[in-house]
């Protein structure tokens, strides 16, 4: 059971827009800025989006992220099949004293 | 460009100790800008937070694991390096490193490494 609540899964046409969500509290998400994560299959995770909004250089801008209370969301607009990949959320927690991770979401690109 | 590489057994029998090392390259170890961590990822599951050293060589650990965790650096070969102890079949995963962001509130971790399976197993 992971601190961070994700979906399990998301999935969109070639075009469209999705959004994956990570739920979380105050202890974490609430007081803390968010990270985001993709996992392509069989590879490491790398770095997507950081301090709840900001893209690292390199990443598309078809990939954005939001915060609201203690509530995130990844948006990937323009969806393409290269997409496909699992999206992690991260965020400090103050009672953990360490960092927490949603669950993941597989993201299929129909 | 900073990378990072795990090195170590592959193979690790029951109640034995893990050993892993991770060789920066491309940028120095003693930076004080940032932290060095292990995160593992069982097969077909989510990540998970090992632990941390900071640039002092003071150390962060997960409270669940905690008890059997040791995080050291050497800074001589810009390596850092993870012993897990008295490990079980649960222990069975990929196990990564990565460079923190930060100093006492860290989860922005960039770049990874490739990663290593570790597999517990008599």
């Amino acid at each position: 059971q992971s601190v961070l609540t994700q979906p399990a899964s998301a999935s969109g046409t070639p075009g469209q827009r999705v959004t994956i969500s990570c739920s979380g509290s105050s202890s974490n998400i609430g007081d803390n800025t968010v990270h985001w994560y993709q996992q392509l299959p069989g590879a490491a995770p790398k770095l997507l989006i950081y301090s709840n909004t900001q893209r690292p250089s390199g990443v598309p801008d078809r990939f954005s992220g939001s915060k609201s209370g203690t509530s995130a969301s990844l948006a990937v607009s323009g969806l393409q099949s290269e997409d496909e990949a699992d999206y992690y959320c991260a965020a400090w927690d103050d009672r953990l004293t360490g960092p927490v991770f949603g669950g993941g979401t597989k993201l299929t690109v129909l | 460009q900073l990378q990072l590489q795990e090195s170590g057994s592959g193979l690790v029998k029951p109640s034995q100790t893990l050993s892993l090392t991770c060789t920066v390259s491309g940028g120095s170890i003693s930076s004080d800008t940032y932290s060095w961590s292990w995160i593992r990822q069982p097969p077909g599951k989510g990540l998970e937070w090992i632990g941390y050293m900071y640039h002092s060589g003071s150390t962060s650990y997960n409270p669940s694991l905690k008890s059997r965790v040791t995080i050291s650096v050497d800074r001589s070969k810009n390596q850092f390096s993870l012993k897990l102890n008295s490990v079980t079949a649960a222990d069975t995963a990929v196990y990564y490193c990565a460079r923190g962001f930060g100093v006492l509130i860290i989860s922005r971790f960039d770049p990874w490494g490739q990663g290593t399976l570790v597999t517990v197993s008599s």
